[in-house]
This record gives structure tokens, C-alpha cells and sequence, in this order.
């Protein structure tokens, strides 16, 4: 089964509007940790936020947040106020185990999406 | 700052020849790692290492090796290079996690592998 699941491989959003970008996970672990990269054109990995899995509130990163439901083993990201340099693509990612277990990622295949002006 | 470096950035290379991708990180982090990515695969561990002279495998480890006799470096070698293996090699690496460090990962800028 995988591990996380980011079921659109492409999204469209105009300029200045949110968007959010899907994230299920899969673990049986209680303690886990969820983190979205961001990939421009330009192929580098940039860290966005992170959520984990005892953390009572939302992340949030300024126009970047959160949408974490535990229950829904969900971790969307939303993005508020696009802007045409929020065209990437965005990976979810997760790590099990509590913070003794390393940094052992699993990645999503990816949402690419796209800002319209 | 130079973080963390992979060289080099492109290489071209045939069946069977092997090849080494080198990561340099100089933030002392104890995890590095090695990851693929494909296109419809995201990304996927090849190996990764809690600390010098201690290294284990991930989700695609086969055709690879890796070693870590430095902190600062984990070189990555494909040792008969194959077709299979044309992609996108990223390094990465991160601090140990604690309760007020995320352990995200740094990653590299990516080297790209052509096998012919």
C-alpha cells in the first residue's frame, strides 16, 4: 500500500486565490511526521512545513498552512493568495516514528501545479 | 555557506561503467541520504546513514553502494552502471530530530544520470 497518496498529479489556480493541495497518509505508527516540499522548474527541494503527528495546532508558514485531520490520516497544504511564483512542484512527505528514528522520508509522487495570471 | 554540494551536476555514462555521485554537506548533520527520483515515483530512498561507518538501505537499493567514512561526505556508486538507472540523484541531509527540530531534510541540487 502506499504510504502517501497525493492524488492530483496536476492543479490550476489563478493568481491571488488558495488553493490546496491533497495528502493521505498511511502508517499505524502513533508517532509520525508530515512535511510538503516545494520543487521549482529549476529541480531544487525546498522545505515548506511540518506538522506533527502529537501537535495539537495546525501548522503554519506564512501564506503556507496545514490542514491537518488525524482522523482522516489527511495533511493538506494550503496555499493562500497564490502568486505566479508558487508554480512548482509540491511533494508530501512522511516520516514514522518518533524523533529517535531519523529523517527517513517517504515522498508522494507529487502535485505539479500551475498559477494562472 | 556552502551546505550542501553534489558533483557532478551532469553525467553521461554508458552500460555497465561504473559511476560515483559525491555529496559534500558541511553542517556536521549525523543523516545523510540518497534518494531517486523518477518521473510518476516522486522520490525514493536508495540508502541513507545515521553517522559515519553506519549506513542501511532503503527502498531501492539494488545496483548501488554507498559509503561513509567522513561525516561531511556519502558518495554514492552505482557499480555497473544500467539503463534502469537514468534519473535524478538527490542528497540530503538533516540533524537528528528532537522535540524542537523538525529533522527536515537539506537537500542537494540534484546530479542528472544518463545511461546509455
Amino acid at each position: 500500500a502506499q504510504k502517501i497518496t497525493q492524488t492530483q498529479p496536476g492543479m490550476f489556480v489563478q493568481e491571488k486565490e488558495a488553493v490546496t493541495l491533497d495528502c493521505t497518509y498511511d502508517t499505524s505508527d502513533p508517532s509520525y511526521g508530515l512535511f510538503w516540499y516545494k520543487q521549482p522548474s529549476s529541480g531544487e527541494m525546498i522545505f515548506l512545513i511540518y506538522q506533527g503527528s502529537y501537535d495539537q495546532q495546525n501548522a503554519t508558514e506564512g501564506r503556507y498552512s496545514l490542514n491537518f485531520q488525524k482522523a482522516r490520516k489527511s495533511a493538506n497544504l494550503v496555499i493562500s493568495a497564490s502568486q505566479l511564483g508558487d508554480s512548482a512542484m509540491y511533494f508530501c512527505a512522511m516520516r514514522e516514528g518518533g524523533v529517535t528514528s531519523g529523517s527517513r522520508l517517504t515522498f508522494g509522487e507529487g502535485t505539479q501545479l500551475t498559477v494562472n495570471p | 555557506d556552502a551546505g550542501i554540494t553534489q558533483s557532478p551536476r551532469y553525467k553521461i555514462t554508458e552500460t555497465g561503467r561504473q559511476v560515483t555521485l559525491m555529496c559534500h554537506q558541511t553542517w556536521s548533520h549525523s543523516y545523510m541520504f540518497w534518494y531517486r527520483q523518477d518521473l510518476g515515483h516522486g522520490l525514493r530512498l536508495i540508502y541513507y546513514s545515521a553517522a559515519a561507518d553506519i549506513t542501511d538501505k532503503g527502498e531501492v537499493p539494488d545496483g548501488y553502494v554507498v559509503s561513509r567514512s567522513k561525516t561531511e561526505n556519502f558518495p554514492l556508486t552505482l557499480e555497473s552502471a544500467t539503463r534502469s538507472q537514468t534519473s535524478v540523484y538527490f542528497c540530503a541531509s538533516s540533524s537528528r530530530p528532537t522535540s524542537g527540530n523538525t529533522g527536515e531534510l537539506f537537500f542537494g541540487e540534484g546530479s542528472r544520470l544518463t545511461v546509455l
